[in-house]
């Protein structure tokens, strides 16, 4: 079953924290991102990559950071120096092209205690 | 930064009516794509519609694609309740290769 998987569901975190959100494809895909969701606010990219060992930054960066090291995985951390992570987080990847047809996880709820 | 606006944010319509979400962007533009997210979900690619290209049409959805007027969009025929969800429209950036970027979506609500 070919697919993109992001674990956990739900995330709680305790200020101060770092958290790692994961995102593993088997759809052979090079490109991955990841983006943030807030309620009225549609997505906003954080950071994406088109291959291994390899990442850019997208709009708000700030307060995350991310690995590529291998093709399948793209984990996303959420820094302490994120002052607002409460957010449904989102990871995809594309086969090809920055721009082409996008497929996504089931979404991390991340909630600050 | 935004690229794609939908319009309108929220539409509630009653079973077997026709739903219309449009987008509107600002650049030039490769291809623009409409996705669906159930809530608390992931987002579902529906179609893609390249610049070349005026409407597409996948069952019961019908794209159009107005590159002077730089606006798309979605019509869905004969809704149904599981049809509601939120609409997103995204595009890519100056016509570049160059990451999705998403509108604010439409909320549809159908009614049964």
């Amino acid at each position: 079953d070919g697919g993109i998987t992001q674990s956990p569901k739900y995330l709680f975190r305790k200020e101060g924290q770092n958290v790692t959100l994961s995102c593993e494809q088997n759809l052979n895909h090079d490109a991955m991102y990841w983006y943030r969701q807030d309620p009225g606010q549609g997505l906003r990219l954080i950071y994406y990559s088109q291959i291994v060992n390899d990442f850019q930054k997208g709009d708000i960066a700030e307060g995350y950071s991310v690995s590529r090291e291998k093709k399948e995985s793209f984990p996303l951390t959420v820094t302490s120096a994120q002052k607002n992570p409460t957010a449904f987080y989102l990871c995809a990847s594309s086969m090809r092209g920055l721009a082409t047809e996008a497929f996504f996880g089931q979404g991390t709820r991340l909630t600050v205690v | 930064s935004q690229q794609g606006e939908e319009d309108p944010q929220a539409l509630s319509i009653q079973e077997g009516e026709n739903a219309t979400m449009n987008c509107s962007y600002k650049t030039s533009i490769n291809n623009l794509q409409w996705y669906r997210q159930n809530s608390g979900r992931g987002l579902v690619h529906l179609i893609l519609i390249r610049s070349n290209e005026r409407e597409k049409h996948s069952g019961r959805l019908r794209v159009t694609l107005d590159t002077s007027k730089k606006s798309s969009s979605l019509l869905i025929t004969a809704s149904r309740a599981a049809d509601t969800a939120s609409y997103f429209c995204a595009t890519d950036r100056n016509s570049g290769n160059t990451p999705l970027v998403f509108g604010k979506g439409t909320r549809l609500s159908v009614i049964a």
